[in-house]
C-alpha cells in the first residue's frame, strides 16, 4: 500500500548548522510532496512544498529537493536557529486526490 | 480570519463509549480533512469530505465515521472506544477550485484519552 518513510525520527543541531531531514515515498503516481512543521500543542502548519515536475525548491533558509527516479525528497534548513526547533513531517500524494500519506515525524532540536 | 477551531480540545473517555468531535473550518474551505496523530505514528488519514460527501477515506475500522453539513462544518464519531483509540484528532480544511493550492490548514486538535 500507499507508505512514506522519514528519516531520522529525531535530529540535534548546533544552531547555526545544516540539518536534513529525508523521505522516501511508494506509490509511483505521488505528484504532491508537502513539508509541515508542529510546534508544541499546535496543529501542522505548511513550510514548504513540491510538485512533481520541479527537482528544486528554495523559500530563504528552506529547501526541498526530489528525486523522482529515486521516490526520494528531502527538507533542508540551513543556519538553523532556536525557533526551527518543532517536529517535521514530510507527506506525498497522488494526482487528484488530497488523500495525503505522512511520515512518522522528525523531531529537529536547535542547540543554542 | 479565523482559523480552524475544534472542539472540545481535551476529553477523557471510557472503553466502549462513543465520542463526538466537531471542527469548523476557515469560512470559505469546502473541503475538510480528518486525521489521527499517535507518537510513532504521525499523522494517519481518516477521511475527507467535500460538499458533504466523503471523497477520500483511510484505512479505519467502521467505528470510525464522520459528516460533513452544509455549512462545511465537519463532526466525526468514534463508538465503542477502545485503548488504542487514544490520539490527538486533527482536522484540517483546504480552499478548493481553481484558488486551490493543497496546503491544508490544521486545528490544535482534539486530545482523546481512553481509559
Amino acid at each position: 500500500g500507499e507508505n512514506v518513510e522519514q528519516h531520522p525520527s529525531t535530529l540535534s543541531v548546533q544552531e547555526g548548522d545544516s540539518a536534513v531531514i529525508k523521505c522516501t515515498y511508494s506509490d509511483s503516481a505521488s505528484n504532491y510532496f508537502p513539508w509541515y512543521k508542529q510546534e508544541l500543542g499546535k496543529g501542522p502548519q505548511l513550510i514548504i512544498d513540491i510538485r512533481s515536475n520541479v527537482g528544486e525548491k528554495k523559500d530563504q533558509r528552506i529547501a526541498v529537493t526530489l528525486n523522482k527516479t529515486a521516490k526520494h525528497f528531502s527538507l533542508h534548513i540551513t543556519e538553523t536557529q532556536p525557533e526551527d526547533s518543532a517536529v517535521y513531517f514530510c507527506a506525498a500524494s497522488g494526482s487528484g486526490t488530497y488523500k495525503y500519506i505522512f511520515g512518522t515525524g522528525t523531531r529537529l532540536k536547535v542547540l543554542a | 480570519k479565523a482559523g480552524v477551531t475544534q472542539t472540545p480540545r481535551y476529553l477523557i473517555k471510557t472503553r466502549g463509549q462513543q465520542v463526538t468531535l466537531s471542527c469548523s473550518p476557515i469560512s470559505g474551505h469546502r473541503s475538510v480533512s480528518w486525521y489521527q496523530q499517535t507518537p510513532g505514528q504521525g499523522l494517519q488519514f481518516l477521511f475527507e469530505y467535500f460538499s458533504e460527501t466523503q471523497r477520500n477515506k483511510g484505512n479505519f475500522p467502521g467505528r470510525f465515521s464522520g459528516r460533513q453539513f452544509s455549512n462545511s462544518r465537519s463532526e466525526m464519531n468514534v463508538s465503542t472506544l477502545e485503548l488504542g483509540d487514544s490520539a490527538l484528532y486533527l482536522c484540517a480544511s483546504r480552499l478548493t477550485g481553481t484558488v486551490n493550492t493543497g496546503e491544508l490548514f490544521f486545528g490544535e486538535g482534539s486530545r482523546l484519552t481512553v481509559l
